[in-house]
C-alpha cells in the first residue's frame, strides 16, 4: 500500500525557515517524480514544486521561486522542501503527491499533508 | 496558464448527472503526443485530493466509470453519469503542460 507521510510542519516567524519532509513507503521510490502542493486553510489547491525520478528536473511555482527548494534521496525514501524567507501568505497545508510517472507531470496520490502557520 | 472553472457550485440529485467545465488560457495540446495536459481531482470534505481524470480523458486506477473526461483545446468537462452520494465534494481541474495551475474548483452537493 502506498504510504507518503509529511512532517515538518509549524509555526514560524515571517522570514523564517522551515524544512518538510515525506516519507514515502509501498511502492518503488525511484522510480517516480514527486510534487508539493499546498492548500490555505478554506482556499484551493496551488502547485508549489516538483521533482523528477533522478532529481535531473525540478520546477517551481511563481511566487515560490527562489525561496524554496525541493530535493529527495532516493536511499532513504525521502522527499523534502526547503522553504526560506517565508511569508504570511505561505501559511497553508502541504501535501507530497506521487506522480503517475517517472517525470514531475501529474500527481497521483496525495499523503495527509503537514501545516505550516508562518506569523509573527 | 490560467484555469477557470465553472459553475461555482453544484447540487445534483443522486442519480442524476453532474457536469463540470474548466477552460484554459492556453492549449493543453501536447505537440509531440497529442495527448491534452488536463487532469481532474477530487477533494472529499475533510480529505486530500484523489486523481480521477489525467490527459483530458484517462481514468485513474480504482476510478467508477461513472467519471468521464472529455474535451480538448481549451474546454474541458467532466460528467458523471449518475451521481452518488459519496461523489460530494469540491472538483479540481489542473493542467500540467506548462508549471501547473489548478482552477478555482467547483463544489459539488447533494439535494
Amino acid at each position: 500500500e502506498v504510504q507518503l507521510v509529511e512532517s515538518g510542519g509549524g509555526l514560524v516567524q515571517p522570514g523564517g525557515s522551515l524544512r518538510l519532509s515525506c516519507e514515502a513507503s509501498g511502492f518503488t521510490f525511484d522510480d517516480y517524480g514527486m510534487h508539493w502542493v499546498r492548500q490555505a486553510p478554506g482556499k484551493g489547491l496551488e502547485w508549489v514544486s516538483g521533482i523528477a525520478w533522478n532529481s535531473a528536473t525540478t520546477d517551481y511555482a511563481p511566487t515560490v521561486k527562489g525561496r524554496f527548494i525541493v530535493s529527495r534521496d532516493n536511499a532513504k525514501n525521502i522527499l523534502y522542501l526547503q522553504m526560506d524567507s517565508l511569508r504570511p501568505e505561505d501559511t497553508a497545508f502541504y501535501y507530497c503527491a506521487k506522480d503517475i510517472s517517472s517525470t514531475m507531470t501529474t500527481p497521483g496520490y496525495w499523503g495527509q499533508g503537514t501545516l505550516v502557520t508562518v506569523s509573527s | 496558464i490560467v484555469m477557470t472553472q465553472s459553475p461555482h457550485s453544484l447540487a445534483v440529485t443522486p442519480g442524476e448527472p453532474a457536469s463540470f467545465s474548466c477552460t484554459s488560457s492556453h492549449i493543453l495540446l501536447h505537440e509531440h503526443n497529442g495527448f491534452d495536459y488536463l487532469d481532474w481531482y477530487l477533494q472529499k470534505p475533510g480529505q486530500s485530493p484523489q486523481l480521477l481524470i489525467y490527459l483530458g480523458t484517462h481514468r485513474a486506477a480504482g476510478v467508477p466509470d461513472r467519471f468521464r473526461g472529455g474535451g480538448s483545446g481549451t474546454q474541458f468537462t467532466l460528467t458523471i453519469s449518475r451521481v452518488e452520494a459519496e461523489d460530494v465534494g469540491v472538483y479540481y481541474c489542473m493542467q500540467d503542460l506548462e508549471t501547473p495551475t489548478f482552477g478555482q474548483g467547483t463544489k459539488l452537493e447533494i439535494k
